[in-house]
């Protein structure tokens, strides 16, 4: 099946400072993209849509500036966290699909776990 | 956002068909209805989706109501390993919104 893998699974960081999440799909090549994000015992939040090699399509009330994503191969996209603060703790997730139709269905990471301090 | 809506929690007996409801009634003809489950602190797991017609593969069952305004997840034997949070997800390939999901707690 395919596989998308996420790194690090757990970071712990300093506020201020900017972090960088990985996400890869490993034996596919990923056509789009897909960041999540989820606090405690809530629901997956949808961040962002990234094609490769274009800009990516943020959810509303979702600071681009905040969270760069880039999409730069087809198989790895990157969230970077920027000027982290304490609020931005949670739990990061990306996804991919390996086409575009709308039979295909969507292939998760196994998660980041975000604290800032 | 999220189209469906699902009871937030159920109980099943080990052993036990479960059977997890999920309305989605403003479901479009092109939208699929998909199944994931979540257990704590990992990604989702594809479970099995469905356009009109019921499906089934090795871990579940999915019955979609003739006019796909609901559907149902069943496990047909519970375990243990499958409690989790279940989320019925409207959509395609453009956009994925989870709704609250159901957590499903399967009892000894």
């Amino acid at each position: 099946g395919a596989v998308v893998s996420q790194h690090p699974s757990r970071v712990i960081c300093k506020s201020g400072t900017s972090v960088k999440i990985e996400c890869r799909s490993l034996d596919f090549q990923a056509t789009t993209m897909f960041w999540y994000r989820q606090f405690p015992k809530q629901s997956l939040m949808l961040m962002a849509t990234s094609n490769e090699g274009s800009k990516a399509t943020y959810e509303q009330g979702v600071e681009k500036d905040k969270f760069l994503i880039n999409h730069a191969s087809l198989t790895l996209s990157t969230l970077t966290v920027t000027s982290a603060h304490p609020e931005d703790s949670s739990f990061y997730i990306c996804s991919a699909s390996r086409f575009s139709g709308a039979n295909e269905k969507l292939f998760f990471g196994s998660g980041t776990q975000l604290s800032v301090l | 956002d999220a189209k469906t809506t699902q009871p937030p929690s159920m109980d099943c007996a080990e052993g036990r068909a479960a059977n997890l409801p999920c309305n989605h009634s403003t479901i479009s003809g092109n939208e699929y209805v998909y199944w994931y489950r979540q257990i704590h602190s990992q990604g989702p797991q594809y479970i099995i989706h469905g356009l009109k017609n019921n499906e089934t593969n090795e871990m579940a069952s999915l019955i979609i109501t003739e006019d796909r305004k609901s559907s149902t997840l069943i496990l047909p034997h519970a375990t243990l390993r499958d409690t989790a949070v279940y989320y019925c997800i409207v959509g395609n390939f453009n956009k994925f919104y989870f709704g609250s999901g159901t957590k499903l707690n399967v009892k000894p």
